[in-house]
């Protein structure tokens, strides 16, 4: 079965270290998306992709986040100088159409920062 | 804000028991999904609802979206060592490609 694969599984970088997660969404799916799970709080929406650029952000996605799919299938969250609340589980997820939004989830990246 | 409350937080059962977890909101979603999650690992997509009334079932598992589109229900059937873990919602808007509103989640334990 067709799944989401991120990489590493998980990250531990220093304060104001650039980080890049990595993610292969599903194929043929057109819709993409960053979440993030601080421990023991509720998933959170980052910012969604679609058509090669941002279709919506939340307030967490400011201009330390980046996101790009540089070529057909890599999908990457790029955080430019990382802080100590930055540490929490990343989810990646596509969705095939974008209709009622059903979005299929990688394993996630757990992103210590220290 | 669109926020979803679900309801218990917590819930632990005898195996063979009939549990029913909640997901509450003033707003109206255009879908509604149910998602498991283990531990250290990412959400798992269980059914989607889309139309308000709405009733899915999965095995011993049966969703149900509100006619007012603002609340659904997860009520799991005899339930079994199996089903434990934590049990997500999360609605979806209007537009495509937007995005997943989640609630906090239940965590279900069911004992042997």
């Amino acid at each position: 079965e067709p799944e989401v694969t991120q990489t590493p599984s998980h990250q531990v970088t220093q304060m104001g270290q650039e980080v890049i997660l990595r993610c292969v969404p599903i194929s043929n799916h057109l819709y993409f998306y960053w979440y993030r799970q601080i421990l023991g709080q509720k998933v959170e929406f980052l910012v969604s992709f679609y058509n090669n650029e941002i279709s919506e952000k939340s307030e967490i996605f400011d201009d330390q986040f980046s996101v790009e799919r540089p070529d057909g299938s890599n999908f990457t969250l790029k955080i430019r100088s990382t802080k100590l609340e930055d540490s929490a589980m990343y989810f990646c997820a596509s969705d095939p159409q974008g209709l009622n939004t059903e979005a299929f989830f990688g394993q996630g990246t757990r992103l210590t920062v220290v | 804000t669109q926020l979803l409350e679900q309801s218990p937080q917590f819930l632990s059962i005898q195996e063979g028991e009939n549990l029913t977890v909640y997901c509450n909101s003033s707003s109206v979603f255009s879908s509604l999904q149910w998602y498991r999650q283990e531990p250290g690992e990412g959400p798992v997509l269980l059914v989607t609802v889309v139309t308000g009334g709405e009733v899915k079932k999965l095995k011993r598992l049966t969703f149900q979206f509100g006619d007012a589109r603002k609340d659904s229900s997860l009520h799991i059937t005899a339930a079994q060592p199996g089903d434990t873990g934590l049990y997500l919602c999360a609605g979806g808007r209007d537009n495509a490609g937007n995005m997943l509103t989640f609630g906090g989640g239940t965590r279900l334990m069911v004992k042997p």
